[in-house]
């Protein structure tokens, strides 16, 4: 199955600042790569898919880039309610699998 | 709009199954793929396995073959996912999430989460 890197484990981010995710599959899956979101309690929620297509909803601070082996997530301006867990997942090779989490605190 | 409610939480004893529900409204039930994912307290995400109503074969990911069970009611628009021969090792909060299926196995949609507890 194919491994799902995240970096770094923690980030502290000072509130406005811009925060970078990175996301490393183990090979190739394309552009097939999402983003979640998952606040404390809370059920995840889909960020980004496709790599870079931000999903219903989602605010535009949030970007993705990347294909192939490496991808990130980019959150511009970091707003109170962006601390959370952030996760990605490759849905190109089944089984989908999931990266360990990037926690992003605030500094 | 589309939502996904799932069943409540359980507590079970090591040994036994547990079958957690999610009913889905507001789209197309039989069209879409409906996954579980569990997360065990503190950690990470993990895809157990999914389930296409309107195809009705299940597929799971290896780690859980032979102890989980993924069904799919159409006229009640439910989704199932039974899990056997519980250890301690599978208490987590189990996820229902909506796929769109064929190519695009990204979740939009997710369920509030049932709590499993495995313990004597």
């Amino acid at each position: 199955e194919i491994v799902m890197t995240q970096s770094p484990a923690t980030l502290s981010v000072s509130p406005g600042e811009r925060a970078t995710l990175s996301c490393r599959a183990s090979q190739s899956v394309s552009s097939k790569l999402g983003w979640y979101q998952q606040r404390p309690g809370q059920a995840p929620r889909l960020l980004i898919y496709g790599a870079s297509t931000g999903a219903t909803g989602i605010p535009a601070r949030f970007s993705g880039s990347g294909s192939g082996t490496e991808f990130t997530l980019t959150i511009s301006s970091l707003q109170s309610e962006d601390f959370a867990v952030y996760y990605c997942q490759q849905y190109n090779n089944w089984p989908w699998t999931f990266g360990q989490g990037t926690k992003v605190e605030i500094k | 709009q589309v939502q996904l409610v799932q069943s409540g939480a359980e507590v079970k004893k090591p040994g036994s199954s547990v079958k957690v529900s999610c009913k889905a409204s507001g789209g197309t039930f039989s069209s879409y793929s409906f996954n579980w994912v569990r997360q065990a307290p503190g950690q990470g995400l993990e895809w157990m396995g999914g389930i296409i109503p309107i195809f009705g074969t299940p597929n799971y990911a290896q780690k859980f073959q032979g102890r989980v069970t993924i069904t799919a009611d159409k006229s009640t628009n439910t989704a199932y996912m039974q899990l056997s021969s519980l250890r301690s090792e599978d208490t987590a909060v189990y996820y229902c999430a909506r796929a769109l299926g064929g190519a695009y196995f990204y979740f939009d949609y997710w369920g509030q989460g049932t709590l499993v507890t495995v313990s004597s």
